[in-house]
């Protein structure tokens, strides 16, 4: 069973379009992260969410929003797409945040390109 | 702020042989995680190996395993044995209060 999955894989869209990007784990982990990685291979994290709650957002454009229906999802929106935000988006998940951050189960990606 | 430096964009290894990749990071804290991702070409991203800050004891994983420096904030990876299911993007990761900041990664190709 895949423990962390994101849909669709691959994304090809238009510049202004709207798009969303779903994750689920099936771990039963408390929190969930996506990061973004760029054309040069560079990851970095945007949000996370523990207890449905945002913990994290780096200074991410607000055209990007995670939205967490229950503890298991967390779906990224993205509105008005720019070719900037042409990249890899992981999804991860861990067990609680703790108070160093523990290992986190990464899902297989989704390669997003706006043309 | 946390920041993560590996300062070997790419490397290369005859397989069978040994190879390190060097990483290091700065930081102000004490308890703290420290991560090997490997990124194949599938672009899966894998835990390789796991250290936690406040053991002393060199963390190790079959053929992979760390030289953990806290002093000199060093932290770098071995492979021994290298083999050709080897070659990836190798990720170093700095974990801190549910937080992991990546360096920007070393290329590794292992040769026949």
């Amino acid at each position: 069973d895949t423990a962390v999955s994101q849909t669709p894989k691959y994304l090809v869209t238009q510049m202004g379009n709207d798009k969303s990007i779903k994750c689920e784990q099936n771990l039963g982990h408390d929190t969930m992260y996506w990061y973004k990685q760029d054309s040069k291979k560079f990851l970095k994290i945007m949000f996370s969410y523990n207890n449905k709650e945002l913990i994290i957002n780096e200074t991410v454009p607000n055209r990007f929003s995670p939205k967490s229906p229950d503890k298991a999802h967390l779906n990224l929106h993205i509105n008005s797409l720019e070719l900037g935000d042409s990249a890899v988006y992981f999804c991860a998940s861990s067990q609680d945040l703790g108070l160093a951050g523990g290992r986190q189960f990464f899902g297989p990606g989704t390669r997003l390109t706006v043309l | 702020a946390q920041t993560v430096t590996q300062s070997q964009p790419e490397m290369s290894v005859q397989e069978a042989e040994t190879v390190t990749l060097s990483c290091t990071y700065d930081t102000s804290e004490n308890n703290y995680y420290l991560f090997w991702y490997k990124q194949p070409p599938s672009r899966q991203m894998i835990l390789v190996i796991r250290q936690e800050a406040y053991k002393q004891q060199n963390a190790t994983e079959n053929r992979f395993s760390v030289n953990f420096q806290k002093a000199a904030k060093s932290f770098s990876l071995k492979i021994s044995d290298s083999q050709l299911g080897d070659t990836a993007m190798y990720f170093c990761a700095f974990g801190y209060q549910g937080n992991l900041i990546f360096g920007k990664g070393t290329k590794l190709s292992v040769k026949p």
